[in-house]
């Protein structure tokens, strides 16, 4: 199955810092998608993304499919930004697979 | 347009016992998926649905776990006796139909029901 790596597993940050997490995957997907999951443990999903670069906000996601990796970015970090930030993929309707996700802490 | 919603969202049980859970996904998505995460890993799917039938049951664990989608709208979730190792956040997503035009594969997840068997 496919396989999908989250980079760095934890990263701590001050408010104010910009930051980018990494998603690498090991198959084609047209599927592509960022949940940032919050201290109530609910999943927000935040972009889908199976290609090309998407903003909101203070928050852009890259995904570059040939070299099957995407990029979240984040800037002008708060405290309100903590949490873990998975990314997820998949083909068509089938399941998605979950990267182990990324936990960032904001430091006021 | 209301999202996806679980019932409940929190569900305290002691092992042994069955605990049911609900989701209703967005009106007139045909697919419908259960997530858990398990002590604090990774999120894995467990199963899926296209209306009432099931596409996907490749991911529940054991035969304690039962998921039906009655008519194709609402899905349930039962575990039937609960163990220790289930406690964690079970998850529901539904999209749209495959190859609608204009359509996405963008699961929308509900809340999640956080299931806790002491």
């Amino acid at each position: 199955g496919i396989q999908v790596e989250q980079s760095p597993p934890d990263l701590i940050l001050q408010e104010g810092a910009n930051s980018t997490l990494r998603c690498n995957f090991s198959d084609s997907v047209n599927n592509l998608q960022w949940f940032h999951q919050n201290p109530w443990g609910q999943l927000i999903n935040l972009f889908y993304i199976p290609s090309g670069t998407k903003q909101n906000g203070r928050l852009s996601a890259t995904t570059v499919a040939t070299e099957r990796y995407s990029l979240l970015y984040i800037s002008s970090s708060q405290t309100t930004d903590s949490g873990v930030y998975f990314c997820a993929v998949g083909y068509n309707n089938n399941d998605m697979r979950f990267g182990a996700g990324t936990r960032l802490t904001v430091k006021p | 347009e209301a999202g996806v919603t679980q019932f409940p969202s929190h569900s305290v049980i002691e092992k042994g016992q069955t605990v049911t859970l609900r989701c209703d996904p967005i009106s007139g998505h045909d697919n419908l998926y259960w997530y858990r995460r398990v002590m604090g890993k990774e999120i894995k799917f467990l199963l899926h649905f296209v209306k009432e039938s099931k596409q996907d049951e490749s991911g529940m664990p054991n035969n304690r776990f039962l998921a039906e989608r009655t008519g194709g709208t609402y899905s349930t979730l039962k575990v039937q006796p609960a163990e220790l190792e289930d406690s964690g956040v079970y998850f529901c997503a539904s999209s749209q139909e495959t190859g609608r035009v204009g359509g996405t594969d963008t699961q929308y997840f509900g809340p999640g029901t956080r299931l806790t068997v002491l």
